[in-house]
This record gives structure tokens, sequence and C-alpha cells, in this order.
């Protein structure tokens, strides 16, 4: 079955260090994006890519690094300069914005990364 | 730019209670609606659509209808269970967008 694969689902993270959230779909979609959720709030935008090797900050995205490579992998490394990383990461995919506009995204299941 | 309003919580029901989540928008244009649910501990997964005005999404007991004339798309089950504990989220995609917008959630809590 299609669908987006998140890894690891746990991540622990020292200070200083820098970690790589994966992100792979095979959904054929075009369209890739990574939000940050804080416990009991809302989704804040990251990163998003509308096509393979190219992307474009989202609202928060200081302190968080993207590439595009490949159109199935969308990889985020949260930084040592990310402050406070400690939150739920989501990423979601579209079959690009046209369609998005009739079938919305598809969510992988989360990864959540913890400062220790 | 495009923006979603819905109700805060968190909202607690018995079970077999009814439920109702508002939700409003702004938009240009003429967007397609959204609701996802989020289980604990999980991603968020659509629960209904609509993409046009008086379109009426359904799914698992819950509906809502796109209302133009009052810019909303309320969330309403009749009789809720235990399982529809989870944070319900409200999004909206503008003709012209490359994204989802998203409301900031509503959580729900049903007890037995």
């Amino acid at each position: 079955d299609g669908g987006i694969t998140q890894s690891p689902k746990y991540l622990f993270r020292k200070e200083g260090q820098n970690v790589t959230l994966s992100c792979e779909q095979n959904l054929n979609h075009d369209a890739m994006y990574w939000y940050r959720q804080d416990p009991g709030q809302g989704l804040r935008l990251i990163y998003y890519s509308q096509i393979v090797n190219d992307f474009q900050k989202g609202d928060i995205a200081e302190g968080y690094s993207v590439s595009r490579e490949k159109k199935e992998s969308f990889p985020l490394t949260v930084t040592s300069a990310q402050k406070n990383p400690t939150a739920f990461y989501l990423c979601a995919s579209s079959i690009d914005p046209p369609t998005g506009f009739v079938y919305g995204y598809t969510f992988g299941s989360g990864t959540r990364l913890t400062v220790v | 730019g495009d923006s979603v309003t819905q109700m805060e919580g968190p909202v607690t029901l018995s079970e077999e209670a009814c439920l109702t989540i508002n939700c409003t928008y702004t938009a240009t244009g003429y967007p397609s609606l959204f609701w996802y649910v989020q289980y604990p501990g999980e991603g968020l997964q659509l629960l209904l659509k609509a993409t046009k005005a008086d379109d009426k999404g359904s799914n698992k007991g819950f509906e809502a209808t796109y209302r133009k004339e009052t810019t909303s798309f309320h969330l309403e089950k009749g009789s809720v269970q235990v399982s529809d504990s989870a944070v319900y989220f409200c999004a909206l995609w503008g003709p012209n967008d490359y994204k989802l917008s998203f409301g900031a959630g509503t959580t729900v809590t049903v007890r037995a």
C-alpha cells in the first residue's frame, strides 16, 4: 500500500547535535511538507517542496534544513541552531497544488524528538 | 491571506452525546475545506472534505456542510464514542494556494 513513512518514531538529541528525520513516500506525490507540532498546539510549517531539487522556507525555518534530491524523499535536519527542538514533527505530501485542492494532504505518523 | 478559525477546546463529552466543532474561514475565491483527525501519538488522517459550496462531506458518522453564505464548515456527530477522543483540525486549500491552511485544532475527550 502507498503511504508516507517517517523514521524513527522516537529520537533523542543531545545539546549541540544535528539530527536528521527521514520522510519517504511511495505515492508519486510531487509536493512534500514538514510541520512542527508542540503540545496542545497547532501545526507550524517548517519547509515545503513542490518539485525535486527545489524547496522553500515556511513560517519557522530557522534552525532547520532540508533537501529534495529524489521525488520520494524529503529529509529534515534539525541543527544545533534550533534552540528548542523538542516537538512532534510531521511530514506530509500532496499530488501537486492543483490536485491538492481536491485531495489535500497525506500525513506520515510523525517523529517525536526530545532533547536530553 | 487565507485562514481558518475553529472553536477552542478542550471539549469533554459523555458517550452518546452530540458533538459540534465550529469552523469558519476567510479566503479569496472558493476554497476546498477539510477536516482532519489526530489520534494520540499519531499523524493526521483525512476525516472528510468538501470542494464546493453546499457540498456535504461525511465519514464515520461525522458530517460537515460547506456554507458559502456563512463561510463555515462545522463538524457534527450525533452520538460520539470513546474512540472519537482525538484532536480535530479544520483546514482549507485556496484556488491559488500551494498548501493547506490549518486551524489551531480542537481537543475532544469522550468519557464512558
